[in-house]
């Protein structure tokens, strides 16, 4: 258990459609990072929030966006749904600048039908 | 362009010795990191290496070469729960944002 939380665990939409991932990050944790994995890949890098604030975005188009709370918590907004956004959200908590204290959640399986 | 390769899949039989290699090409880097992932699961935290050299932590060990752009993963006296993807990643602070690029994973089937 790292202490990373996310709901929820398993979700179904349907294209069009919009979703809300959330992540509760580690006690002490000041910024969070989002990935996307698609079945049979690595994760691939969405956002990273710090300070509340977007630090830094990997290639992902505008309809994914973010938020981050003054409490570290963050989440994963996706507008506009398309069948290939089907996949497992993870959301990983560190300190800041500290990767190697980075934690993974246990992730947010979105199926788009 | 950031690159990183590593096999696709693997067997290896139980009390075995298994090897993952892990090459890559990034723009920036700033250590390297292993992850094991259970299928369904989320990746947890196996190995950081930031300087050359072999780093050991009891049946799993990490090498880093930085001048040949290249890691493997060695795993000693196989169990059968070792049987899971791993996946290689490197740290790359890059736009001044400090986040990780994955490989695509190497699934290790374990046999009796």
């Amino acid at each position: 258990e790292t202490g990373v939380t996310q709901s929820p665990t398993h979700l179904i939409k349907t294209r069009g459609q919009q979703v809300t991932l959330r992540c509760s990050s580690q006690s002490g944790h000041n910024t969070v990072s989002w990935y996307q994995q698609a079945l049979g890949q690595g994760p691939q890098f969405i956002f990273q929030y710090y300070r509340e604030e977007e630090n830094g975005r990997g290639n992902f188009p505008p309809r994914f966006s973010g938020l981050q709370f003054p409490n570290y918590s963050s989440e994963l907004n996706v507008n506009a749904l398309e069948l290939d956004d089907s996949a497992l959200y993870l959301c990983a908590s560190s300190l800041y600048g500290e990767q190697e204290t980075q934690y993974f959640g246990p992730g947010t399986r979105l199926l788009v039908l | 362009g950031q690159n990183i390769d590593q096999p696709t899949e693997m067997t290896a039989t139980e009390g075995a010795i298994v090897q993952i290699n892990c090459t890559y090409q990034t723009s920036g880097f700033n250590g390297l990191f292993w992850y094991q992932q259970h299928a369904g699961e989320a990746p947890t935290f196996l190995s950081y290496n930031v300087l050359d050299g072999l780093e050991e932590k009891g049946r799993f060990s990490s090498f880093l070469s930085r001048s040949k752009g290249y890691s493997y993963l060695l795993l000693k006296e196989l169990q059968m729960k070792d049987s899971a993807s791993y996946l290689c990643a490197v740290r790359d602070e890059t736009y001044n944002t400090d986040k990780l690029i994955f490989g695509t994973g190497t699934r290790l089937q374990v046999f009796p």
